[in-house]
């Protein structure tokens, strides 16, 4: 199956630093890549809908200017958390669509923020 | 809007008990059906999935028939491993909605020997 790598799996950085995450599709074009959010013993909530070339488009709730995102590429993706504090820590997963015939998507490992 | 409902875990089988894990769904339109799981540790993988209504999606044992008439996609397997001790997330996709994924808040799976 189609591959998707994300960077890094874990990153750990102080109150009110940046953090990069980036989602990769290594052996397709994935015109549209998802954001996914994980809390311990949760279920995932999309952050997110990242388009090749034009603005995300982000779901109720969740912060435009804290949580940046640019899908620069057709095989890349990439998530900023913005001014990261404690309650920003959380298990980060991206996913990638070939297209919608299947309506499958491929996962990242997922990146573990921990801020301390 | 869109949802999806599991029942709630955790639920724990022995070695060779069948295993059954609740997924009922709400959509306006024709959804694709998933089942999703997370080894400790791991990223999410797809376990199998369903296009329409009456499809049966079947990997490794595991089984789930897309109900139209009940809104339904239970998870079925006959005779659960120890290795099958993970998260199972029922999820769907909605051609309306872009294909982003819903997702149910996940069942947790252990089996002891």
């Amino acid at each position: 199956g189609a591959v998707v790598s994300q960077h890094p799996s874990r990153v750990i950085c102080k109150s009110g630093t940046s953090v990069k995450i980036e989602c990769r599709s290594l052996d397709f074009q994935a015109t549209t890549m998802f954001w996914y959010r994980q809390f311990p013993k949760k279920s995932l909530m999309l952050m997110a809908t990242s388009n090749e070339g034009s603005k995300a488009t982000y779901e109720q709730g969740v912060e435009k200017d804290k949580f940046l995102i640019n899908h620069a590429s057709l095989t890349l993706s990439t998530l900023t958390v913005t001014s990261a504090h404690p309650e920003d820590s959380s298990f980060y997963i991206c996913s990638a669509t070939q297209g919608w015939d299947t309506g499958e998507l491929f996962f990242g490992e997922g990146s573990r923020l921990t801020v301390l | 809007g869109n949802s999806v409902t599991q029942m709630e875990g955790p639920v724990t089988l022995s070695e060779e008990a069948f295993l059954t894990i609740n997924c009922t769904y709400t959509a306006t339109g024709y959804p694709s059906l998933f089942w999703y799981v997370q080894y400790p540790g791991e990223g999410l993988q797809l376990l199998l999935k369903a296009t329409k209504a009456d499809d049966k999606g079947s990997n490794k044992g595991f089984e789930a028939t897309y109900r139209k008439e009940t809104t339904s996609f239970h998870l079925e397997k006959g005779s659960v491993q120890v290795s099958d001790s993970a998260v199972y997330f029922c999820a769907l996709s909605d051609r309306n909605q872009g294909g982003k994924l819903i997702f149910g808040q996940g069942t947790e799976l252990s089996v002891k020997p």
